[in-house]
């Protein structure tokens, strides 16, 4: 079975310019997850989504960053503009739904620069 | 809010020696405690932990659960050196969510040969 696939893995940019990242997450996972890790922290959702809608954004600084995850499979992220403090590692997760708890997988990530 | 606190934040040691990773939180609607692996950069999970005093094993770590105290331990023995790691906390929202996490900040095992 495939893992959550993501890309690109590495990205450097300036500040202030604008990057987007992509997330493939396992088939049939109807949830799709967004966490931002920061060089030495644990990783901190961004936002989460149920299918196409949103179930939770209430940490994603909305000033910069966008989601979106149109028919409710592939998920994009962008930071527009991004600053220094954006560099971390994008992490995408992917679960079924279910009554319980229901494990999440995590993509390789992505590790942003900004210089 | 929720939150979870690990300790040590690193760790070194060397092949063959024991550790104890800790785990304390403090969540609203606490119904389950998580540890993954994080090597390079994808967390795998390890253990879920529901109920207190009751340990889960895997090979050479396990993990226990106190939810009267709100903490936990993982324990590795006979430790390898590709136990070297991040070992990742957290829990799962409340309410009628269970994907939100609430991650520690991790702990940095390092075992030398």
């Amino acid at each position: 079975e495939a893992g959550v696939a993501q890309s690109p893995r590495y990205k450097i940019i300036e500040k202030r310019q604008s990057v987007a990242f992509w997330c493939n997450p396992i088939s049939g996972h109807a949830t799709l997850y967004w966490y931002q890790q920061i060089l030495g922290q644990g990783p901190k959702l961004l936002i989460q989504f149920q299918n196409n809608g949103v179930v939770d954004d209430s940490q994603l600084p909305k000033d910069r960053f966008s989601a979106e995850r149109l028919k409710g499979v592939d998920s994009t992220l962008k930071i527009q503009p991004a600053k220094l403090e954006d560099s971390a590692v994008y992490l995408c997760a992917s679960s079924l739904v279910g009554r319980g708890y229901t494990e999440a997988f995590f993509g390789q990530g992505t590790r942003l620069t900004v210089v | 809010e929720d939150k979870v606190v690990q300790s040590p934040l690193s760790l070194v040691v060397h092949e063959g020696d024991t550790v104890t990773l800790n785990c304390s939180y403090e969540v609203t609607n606490f119904r389950s405690l998580l540890w993954y692996k994080q090597e390079k950069k994808a967390p795998t999970f390890l253990f879920m932990l529901t109920s207190s005093g009751i340990e889960k094993k895997s090979g050479r770590l396990s993990s226990i659960l106190d939810k009267k105290e709100l903490f936990s331990i993982l324990n590795i023995t006979a430790t390898q050196t590709g136990d070297s790691a991040v070992y990742l906390c957290a829990a799962p929202a409340g309410g009628t969510s269970y994907g939100k996490l609430t991650f520690g900040q991790g702990t940095i095992l390092t075992v030398h040969p």
